[in-house]
């Protein structure tokens, strides 16, 4: 499967808890993104990365987030302290570099949290 | 900032019946690209059409067809002899070209096609 790996798919947690969320783009691609999505609502943007470099970080991810992509390839996503507002479906994406990119973002499946 | 409007929250349809999803989006910006993916059951956004800004012309692919007016800011869709595998959340979003491509997305509508 060459698509857009996301692990776990599903974690519960309780509340207070650390959970960390793994990406693995599609092996060309060195832009990756992270988005969020609550029930009933469509994703929106957390942060992004050009290789390794964290370029662009949006408001909605609070200093209890922190994400990485350490060689340019796999990128995690750690929530500190989780609390039930952090419940959502979390989206990783990658696209082609500039030059080569159309603008289209390819997702994995997600990863599902849960915070009780 | 960029907005998009997805109004219609679910629609329901019988199959064989033609569908139109609406989008409406705000932005300042003059060069953007508009997109429309599908969300099936499973979680994965499935990246259905990109449109470019500068170009208005209609595009079908199949039973898809998508319908791009600047003037009134709209990029519905239509899916004509809707099947049961239709089934799904689908969200219309937009970018900027310049830099990142963050995607602003529509709250998405449901769309159930009932056999």
């Amino acid at each position: 499967d060459t698509g857009v790996s996301q692990n776990p798919r599903h974690k519960i947690t309780k509340r207070g808890q650390n959970v960390t969320f793994r990406c693995d783009p599609i092996s060309e691609h060195n832009r990756l993104y992270w988005y969020r999505q609550t029930l009933g609502q469509g994703p929106e943007f957390l942060t992004y990365f050009q290789n390794e470099a964290q370029l662009e970080k949006s408001r909605l991810l609070s200093d209890r987030f922190s994400a990485e992509r350490p060689k340019g390839s796999f990128s995690t996503l750690e929530i500190q302290r989780t609390e039930q507002g952090d419940s959502a479906m979390y989206l990783c994406a990658s696209s082609f570099p500039a030059g080569l990119n159309t603008g289209e973002l390819f997702f994995g499946e997600g990863s599902r949290l849960t915070v009780l | 900032a960029q907005k998009v409007t997805q109004a219609q929250t679910e629609i329901s349809v019988v199959e064989k019946e033609d569908v139109t999803l609406d989008c409406v989006y705000e932005t300042r910006d003059t060069t953007y690209y508009l997109f429309w993916y599908k969300q099936p059951p499973s979680g994965e956004l499935v990246f259905l059409i990109r449109r470019n800004s500068f170009d208005e012309q209609n595009e079908i692919s199949g039973r898809y067809s998508w319908n791009f007016q600047k003037s009134t800011s709209s990029f519905n869709f239509t899916i004509t002899a809707s099947q049961v595998v239709d089934s799904a959340v689908y969200f219309c979003a937009l970018s900027i070209i310049q830099g990142a491509q963050k995607l602003v997305f529509g709250q998405g509508t449901r769309l159930t096609i009932n056999p």
